[in-house]
């Protein structure tokens, strides 16, 4: 059964770094997310994306984020400079048209 | 604004059936989804409703009330590994989800 991947599975970096992390979608998927998931808060919408260009955005999301899509199967989560409570878990998900959304196992992203 | 209630935590024991509720206001509805998330995992899904009533998956199933605002997951036949946090996602215009803080279940022997 396919499946998002992620990678890498655990990130560590020092305050001030960029950082970025990658999702393998399921292939015939057409839209994407990010989630993050501070620990032991719920899971919080950061964006989705369609059509290559940012669909919807939350106000997390400021301009320190961004998203690429850089080939036909690789969507990317940079974080420009990261801050200590950036450290969260990134969910990256997709779906084939609106209605079931799939979940990568995430990345843990630990600032320092 | 938007708002979704869950219960914190619940307890059950293994074979016993436990229903979680959810309550919900948001800007837009597009349909409830309910996750199933044990700890340092990925949301895996279980089920999505659009339309009011109940819908059947095995062990699982999930009511909805539009008009009433309010969803619950019920689950049959505990079992050990059904231990996990219960999350309760509204599906919004736009595509996001907006998930409430999820319900922690502890299944006992």
């Amino acid at each position: 059964e396919p499946e998002v991947t992620q990678t890498p599975s655990h990130q560590v970096t020092q305050m001030g770094q960029e950082v970025i992390l990658r999702c393998v979608p399921i292939s015939n998927h057409l839209y994407f997310y990010w989630y993050r998931q501070i620990l032991g808060q719920k899971v919080e919408f950061l964006v989705s994306f369609y059509n290559n260009e940012i669909s919807e955005k939350s106000e997390i999301f400021d301009d320190q984020f961004s998203v690429e899509r850089p080939d036909g199967s690789n969507f990317t989560l940079k974080i420009r400079s990261t801050k200590l409570e950036d450290s969260a878990m990134y969910f990256c998900a997709s779906e084939k048209s609106p209605d079931t959304q799939y979940f990568g196992p995430g990345t843990r992203l630990t600032v320092l | 604004g938007q708002n979704i209630d869950q219960p914190t935590e619940m307890t059950a024991t293994e074979g016993a059936i436990v229903q979680i509720n959810c309550t919900y206001q948001t800007s837009g509805f597009n349909g409830l989804f309910w996750y199933q998330q044990h700890a340092g995992e990925a949301p895996t899904f279980l089920s999505y409703n659009v339309l009011d009533g109940l819908e059947e998956k095995g062990r699982f199933s999930s009511f909805l009330s539009r008009s009433k605002g309010y969803s619950y997951l019920l689950l049959k036949e505990l079992q050990m590994k059904d231990s996990a946090s219960y999350l309760c996602a509204v599906y919004n215009q736009g595509g996001k989800l907006i998930f409430g803080q999820g319900t922690e279940l502890s299944v006992k022997p």
